[in-house]
């Protein structure tokens, strides 16, 4: 069964710091990786979406990168903001249905 | 542009009682999923439908049923529920395998 863990669990930086949040996987052979965020009480906003054939994804201040080989992945927030405060989790799809989460990185930007 | 909507939003039950979760897609997506997110234990898949006339069982489908309705709409139902399927439900679909997903706003259950 594929595991999916992120690394920290919570994190809380100043406003304009640039971050990395981590993901590591298990089961190497994934069809796709995703990012998502959450806000308290509300749904899944996907960020990013790497297929299994790609490095790394961007999208305005962030980075989203793959090693399949390692199983991990990072997503890299420049230049964070109060905005950016949110719930940040991985997924992993090895079948390119179901995705399994990791529990989050709970993110605090504060002013 | 509603993308996957959710009803209701909020639902209280008593243990026994059963009901059914409504979720409504318009992006004319080919896939659609149920996950249940309970604190501690992240997002767990209950049921997928990978295309319309086909259910799969994820990883947690007991005490839980679902119906295809059409390429539209996927249905969860709960025909007896017990306070273990208090949770947020969500629903997400998405157009191809190895596509992104895009969730609904979830559905809040209590059982008591």
């Amino acid at each position: 069964k594929q595991e999916v863990t992120q690394i920290p669990a919570a994190l809380s930086v100043p406003e304009g710091e640039n971050l990395v949040l981590n993901c590591s996987f298990t089961d190497s052979a994934i069809y796709n990786l995703q990012w998502f965020r959450q806000d308290p009480g509300k749904g899944l906003t996907s960020l990013l979406l790497i297929q299994s054939s790609q490095r790394e994804q961007t999208s305005g201040r962030l980075n989203a990168s793959l090693d399949k080989s390692s199983g991990r992945s990072t997503l890299y927030i420049a230049a964070s903001q109060p905005g950016d405060s949110a719930t940040y989790l991985c997924a992993v799809s090895n079948s390119g249905y179901a995705l399994n989460f990791g529990k989050g990185t709970s993110l605090l930007v504060t002013p | 542009n509603a993308g996957v909507t959710q009803t209701p939003k909020f639902q209280v039950l008593k243990t026994g009682q059963s009901m059914t979760l409504q979720c409504a897609q318009d992006m004319n997506h080919n896939s659609m999923y149920w996950y249940r997110q309970d604190p501690g234990m992240g997002l767990r898949l209950i049921y997928y439908s990978a295309s319309e006339g086909t259910t799969d069982k994820g990883e947690v489908p007991n005490g839980y049923n679902v119906s295809r309705l059409n390429k539209r709409e996927f249905s969860l139902r709960l025909e007896s529920a017990a306070p273990s399927q208090t949770s947020v439900y969500f629903c997400a679909s998405s157009r191809d395998p190895g596509d992104g997903y895009t969730f609904g706003s979830g559905t809040r259950l209590t059982v008591v």
